[in-house]
C-alpha cells in the first residue's frame, strides 16, 4: 500500500457529461500528478499539481483540467467526455516536484464512457 | 508518444526460472524507473536508477542501464507465480518529475 488513494473507483458516464476524479496524496507529499492509461497502453502523463499551482502539463486537451487543496489532496475534472477518455486514471503523489523523485500511484479510477 | 519501449511484449516462463525485460529509450535522461502493475490495478514502484549508475540490486531484482545504448535491462531472479504483472519503466525527461512510460512487458509466470 503506497497510502495514496483514489475514488470512486470505477465509474461509468456517457459522452458529453462531466467528471470528476479525486486523488489524496500519502502523508508529507506535496506534488501529485495525474496519468491517463488507455487499455494496453502505458500510462501518459496528463499534468502535476505542486503545492496548488499547476506544474507542467502533458498533450492534453484543456477539456482536462485540475486542481490542488490545502492538505495536497486533488481532483481531475474531464469536460465533454468522449468515448476515447475510457481509461484508467492513475494519481501518484512525491515528495518534491522535482526530477528523482519515486512517484507513489494509487490504485486508479477505471472510467467507461458510453 | 511513448518515450521508452519494452522488450518483449509479453514473456511466459516457469516458476524459478530468471526473467529478463529490457527498455529502450529516444532521448537523453536523468534516471530511469521500473513499475510492476498486477491486472490494470496501481503502479508499484520497484527500483530508480540514475544516469550515472550503471547496475543497481534491491532484492531478487537486477537493474543495468547503459546510457550509450540508451537501454536497460529489469532481471527478475528465481521468479515466482505471484510476479506475474506488467512491468512499465519510466524516464523522466529534463528532470522535471514527469514519468514517461513505454507499453510494457506482461510476465506470467507459470507454477
Amino acid at each position: 500500500e503506497t497510502g495514496v488513494t483514489q475514488s470512486p473507483t470505477h465509474l461509468i458516464k456517457t459522452r458529453g457529461q462531466q467528471v470528476t476524479l479525486r486523488c489524496s496524496s500519502q502523508s508529507g507529499h506535496n506534488t501529485v500528478s495525474w496519468y491517463q492509461q488507455a487499455l494496453g497502453q502505458g500510462p501518459q502523463f496528463i499534468f502535476q499539481y505542486y503545492r496548488e499551482e499547476e506544474n507542467g502539463r502533458g498533450n492534453f486537451p484543456p477539456r482536462f483540467s485540475g486542481l490542488q487543496f490545502p492538505n495536497y489532496s486533488s481532483e481531475l475534472n474531464v469536460n465533454a467526455l468522449e468515448l476515447d477518455d475510457s481509461a484508467l486514471y492513475l494519481c501518484a503523489s512525491s515528495l518534491l516536484a522535482g526530477g528523482g523523485e519515486t512517484q507513489y500511484f494509487g490504485p486508479g479510477t477505471r472510467l467507461l464512457v458510453l | 508518444s511513448q518515450q521508452g519501449e519494452e522488450d518483449p511484449q509479453a514473456l511466459s516462463i516457469q516458476e524459478g526460472e530468471n526473467a529478463t525485460m529490457n527498455c529502450s529509450y529516444k532521448t537523453s535522461i536523468n534516471n530511469l524507473q521500473w513499475y510492476r502493475q498486477n491486472s490494470g490495478r496501481g503502479l508499484v514502484h520497484l527500483i530508480l536508477i540514475r544516469s550515472n549508475e550503471r547496475e543497481k540490486h534491491s532484492g531478487r531484482l537486477r537493474v543495468t542501464l547503459d546510457t550509450s545504448k540508451k537501454s536497460s535491462s529489469l532481471l527478475i531472479t528465481a521468479s515466482r507465480a505471484a510476479d506475474t504483472a506488467s512491468y512499465f519503466c519510466a524516464t523522466d525527461l529534463k528532470s522535471l518529475g514527469r514519468l514517461y512510460f513505454g507499453r510494457g512487458t506482461q510476465l506470467t509466470v507459470w507454477p
